[in-house]
């Protein structure tokens, strides 16, 4: 089946860890895309890539870095400078819509807590 | 200005009614919008897209475009209690980034 697969479903990191998300998808899509959701609020862009081997910042990038060695791998490291880490992650992909638009396709997401 | 607005709610209709969800965006230039329903505690899936003015119609979806007053709502007719969610507005930047509203709770009670 094609899909995006993230894991861990949850992880916990301790104070001043880097921990690495795990993001692949199947789909064959070119761009993919990480955001971040907290409690009652929408996804917020943290990294996009539009192809293989080159990324862009999105809003909210401190504290974060990706890569995009493969088509089908992106992952995510939350790194200690990432002043408020615990929020659900989501990895998503996207393909051209027939209207010109992108239409977004989102893994089950990671939800990481600080302890 | 927020780049896509969406009231939080929560918008709590009976079974059987019509819930109308709400969407504004800022930039004029945006040409693809889509909703996305969100279960707690699940990732959000795509149900409509709309690019023309106008309405689109899926099943007991509609959603609505009006580019001029840069207004895109979601209808849900003959609610059922499945339907209790959290909406996400999208919109596309000029750059095919899906940019997301903060998304309404949606709670159909029976």
């Amino acid at each position: 089946d094609g899909g995006i697969t993230q894991s861990p479903k949850y992880l916990f990191r301790k104070e001043g860890q880097n921990v690495t998300l795990s993001c692949e998808q199947n789909l064959n899509h070119d761009a993919m895309y990480w955001y971040r959701q907290d409690p009652g609020q929408g996804l917020r862009l943290i990294y996009y890539s539009q192809i293989v081997n080159d990324f862009q910042k999105g809003d909210i990038a401190e504290g974060y870095s990706v890569s995009r060695e493969k088509k089908e791998s992106f992952p995510l490291t939350v790194t200690s400078a990432q002043k408020n880490p615990t929020a659900f992650y989501l990895c998503a992909s996207s393909i051209p819509s027939t209207g010109g638009g992108t239409e977004a396709f989102f893994g089950q997401g990671t939800r990481l807590t600080v302890v | 200005q927020k780049e896509v607005e969406q009231n939080s709610g929560p918008l709590s209709v009976p079974e059987g009614a019509i819930a109308s969800l709400n969407c504004t965006y800022s930039d004029r230039v945006s040409q693809s919008f889509f909703w996305y329903r969100q279960y707690s505690g699940k990732s959000p899936e795509l149900i409509m897209s709309i690019y023309s003015n106008g309405d689109k119609e899926d099943g007991r979806f509609t959603a609505q475009l009006n580019k001029a007053s840069q207004y895109v709502s979601l209808l849900i007719r003959d609610s059922q209690p499945s339907d209790s969610a959290t909406y996400l507005c999208a919109v596309n930047r000029p750059s095919y980034i899906p940019t997301f509203g903060r998304g309404t709770s949606l709670i159909v009670h029976p």
